[in-house]
């Protein structure tokens, strides 16, 4: 079965930027894979953030953007909060209706 | 503003069948078909799985991996779908989510229920 790559952790300064990326354990992540991203913080449920590769949901501030880096999905956090360590998680659509999420990546910002 | 509410035991034993229920309100769960309701779950200090989804016609989709002991079900006229998942084990301990799932990707969480297995 096909495993959906993230990075386990990272680590960003405040007001800084970082590019978190979704990928395959084989074959790439492309549009047509409508990955998305959320966004969970201990305790609460998952909040999604994009969608659709580059969409942002309703309510998500614009320093969050998504995007299709090479054979990957990325997430970039534009001007971090300290409000935005957080886990993020990436989805992404294997076909047939099946979905498959990445292991996630835990963000600190210090 | 459509809600989904997660319901069933707290406790299943080893071996028995785990059974949930998510309440949709606010929004009717045959209204479109650009959108499933599905579950998904994730294990105390553990990432997020995917489990399976419903089309509201009753078509589903299953993780590979849970494929032979999941059940997904719908039932139009409680505006209510279902999740059985058979022989649980100690490593199927998670909040259970029940989500509106998009074709886009954009998911509508419930608040999660947890569910422990053990004797």
């Amino acid at each position: 079965q096909t495993v959906v790559t993230q990075e386990p952790s990272f680590s960003v300064s405040p007001g800084g930027t970082v590019t978190l990326t979704c990928g395959l354990s084989s074959g790439l992540v492309s549009t047509s894979s409508y990955p998305s991203w959320y966004q969970q913080t201990p305790g609460q449920t998952p909040r999604t953030l994009v969608y659709s590769t580059s969409t942002r949901s309703s309510g998500v501030p614009d320093r969050f953007s998504g995007s299709i880096l090479g054979n990957k999905a990325a997430l970039t956090i534009t001007g971090a909060q300290e409000d935005d360590e957080s886990d993020y998680y990436c989805v992404v659509y294997m076909g047939s209706g099946i979905w498959v999420f990445g292991g996630g990546t835990k963000l600190t910002v210090l | 503003q459509l809600q989904l509410q997660e319901s069933g035991p707290g406790l299943v034993k080893p071996s028995e069948t785990l059974s949930l229920t998510c309440t949709v309100s606010g929004g009717s769960i045959s209204s479109s078909s650009t959108y499933y309701w599905g579950w998904i779950r994730q294990p105390p200090g553990k990432g997020l799985e995917w489990i399976g989804s419903i089309y509201y016609s009753g078509v589903t989709y299953y993780n590979p991996s849970l494929k032979s002991r999941v059940t997904v079900s719908v039932d139009t006229s409680t505006n209510q779908f279902s999740l059985k998942l058979s022989s649980v084990t100690a490593a199927d301990t998670a909040v259970y989510y029940c989500a509106r799932i998009y074709v886009s990707g954009s998911y509508d969480w419930g608040q999660g229920t947890l569910v422990t297995v053990s004797s």
